[in-house]
Parts: structure tokens; C-alpha cells; sequence
């Protein structure tokens, strides 16, 4: 595996349901990342881990937890999501903040 | 309030036009403006980047040109091509952990 690699790809999950992303990076990089895409919407930065420390959480709702247990695997938690929240989940990586953030191909998710 | 404005948001191109796409920023204290590129079904992947030090950079068929009075940088494709065809998102970012992202633009390149 090369690059930023996510899983699942896709992902359908109820109201009352709990699930998690994961995501791995293979580059060696020191910072990862969580972002948000909805159609006609600017790409929201959710999380960011440097060196597995949290560095910035933009306010985002407490149904989203994200861990990062070492420098290559960031997971996001997810539980009692709404249907608003159904978007592509992505995640990066970069060495360094903010420089050359590679991006892995997201997870698609619905919240019935 | 949105912090980078991109247009258009949507542009069609004949093969080997010149592909124009705009952005404009109101944070002075943004100091690296990327450009990204995303096909269906894949995640944006980093195109060009430029400081505020420089007017303009070139990489291949692809040009950034940045306006530090006015605020405003682009991103021109030369040579336009069917397999350019794709969502384009600038973005700028102030040296630290903000990133903002513009709405995007789907450029569709005819043969």
C-alpha cells in the first residue's frame, strides 16, 4: 500500500448506530488530518494531529472523535450522527503543517 | 463568512484553450496558496503552490499568477485537455494549523 489509504469506502449507518473510519498513511509524515466534503461546499478541516497530539478541533459537534494512536492511523469515531452529516470523510497527511497535505480517496457516508 | 472566494463554478474549455480560475482572500496573513485536483472518486491531490512572495510560479502547463494588493490569485491551464477534466479547489492557509478551502470550480475540457 502507498499513499493515504482509507476504510470503508463507503459507509451507510443509522441514526443510533456507531461506527469508525480509519485511515493509514505510508509517506512518514508527522501530521494528519480530517476533513469534510459536501457538494457545493468549501472542504472543512475537522481534526488535526501532529506527533498524535490533537492541535486544532474547529468546533466540530462531539458526535465526531477522532484518535490518533500513532503517526500512521488516525481513526474517527462515529455515533448518533444526523442525516446533515452525510458527506465524503477525508483524511491527509502531510510533514509538517500545512505543507504538500496528501489526501487518501475518503469515505463516502450516508446517515439514514 | 467564507474566507476564500472561488469562480467560477463551473467552466467549459475547448481542447488547448487556456483554463482561467480565480480566487480572492481577505486575510492578509495567509502565506501559502495551494491548488488542488480532484477526479471522482479520488481525494484532491496537491497541483502548484506559491508564497506571497512571488507574482507568479510555473510548473508544467500549469500557471499560478498572485496579486498581493488585490488579494486575489489564479490558476491558468495552458494547453487545455480532456484529461484535466476535473474539480479544481484553491486554497490558503496561515503557517500554523488553518486551512481554508474555496467552493471549487468543474472544469470540463471538450475535445
Amino acid at each position: 500500500e502507498t499513499g493515504v489509504t482509507q476504510t470503508p469506502r463507503h459507509l451507510v449507518m443509522g441514526m443510533t448506530n456507531k461506527k469508525s473510519l480509519k485511515c493509514e498513511q505510508h509517506l512518514g509524515h508527522n501530521a494528519m488530518y480530517w476533513y469534510k466534503q459536501s457538494a457545493k461546499k468549501p472542504l472543512e478541516l475537522m481534526f488535526v494531529y501532529s506527533l498524535e497530539e490533537r492541535v486544532e478541533n474547529n468546533s466540530v459537534p462531539s458526535r465526531f472523535s477522532p484518535e490518533c494512536p500513532n503517526s500512521s492511523h488516525l481513526f474517527l469515531h462515529l455515533h448518533t450522527l444526523q442525516p446533515e452529516d452525510s458527506a465524503l470523510y477525508l483524511c491527509a497527511s502531510s510533514q509538517d503543517i500545512p505543507f504538500q497535505q496528501y489526501f487518501g480517496p475518503g469515505t463516502r457516508l450516508t446517515v439514514t | 463568512q467564507q474566507q476564500v472566494k472561488q469562480s467560477p463554478q463551473s467552466l467549459i474549455v475547448q481542447k488547448g484553450g487556456i483554463s482561467i480560475i480565480n480566487c480572492a482572500y481577505e486575510n492578509t496573513a495567509f502565506d501559502y496558496f495551494p491548488w488542488y485536483q480532484q477526479f471522482p472518486g479520488k481525494g484532491p491531490a496537491l497541483l502548484i503552490a506559491i508564497r506571497p512572495d512571488v507574482s507568479e510560479k510555473k510548473e508544467g502547463r500549469f500557471t499560478i499568477s498572485f496579486n498581493k494588493s488585490a488579494k486575489q490569485f489564479s490558476l491558468h491551464i495552458m494547453d487545455s485537455q480532456p484529461g484535466d477534466s476535473a474539480t479544481y479547489f484553491c486554497a490558503a492557509s496561515i503557517e500554523s494549523n488553518q486551512f481554508y478551502f474555496g467552493t471549487g470550480t468543474s472544469l470540463t475540457v471538450i475535445p
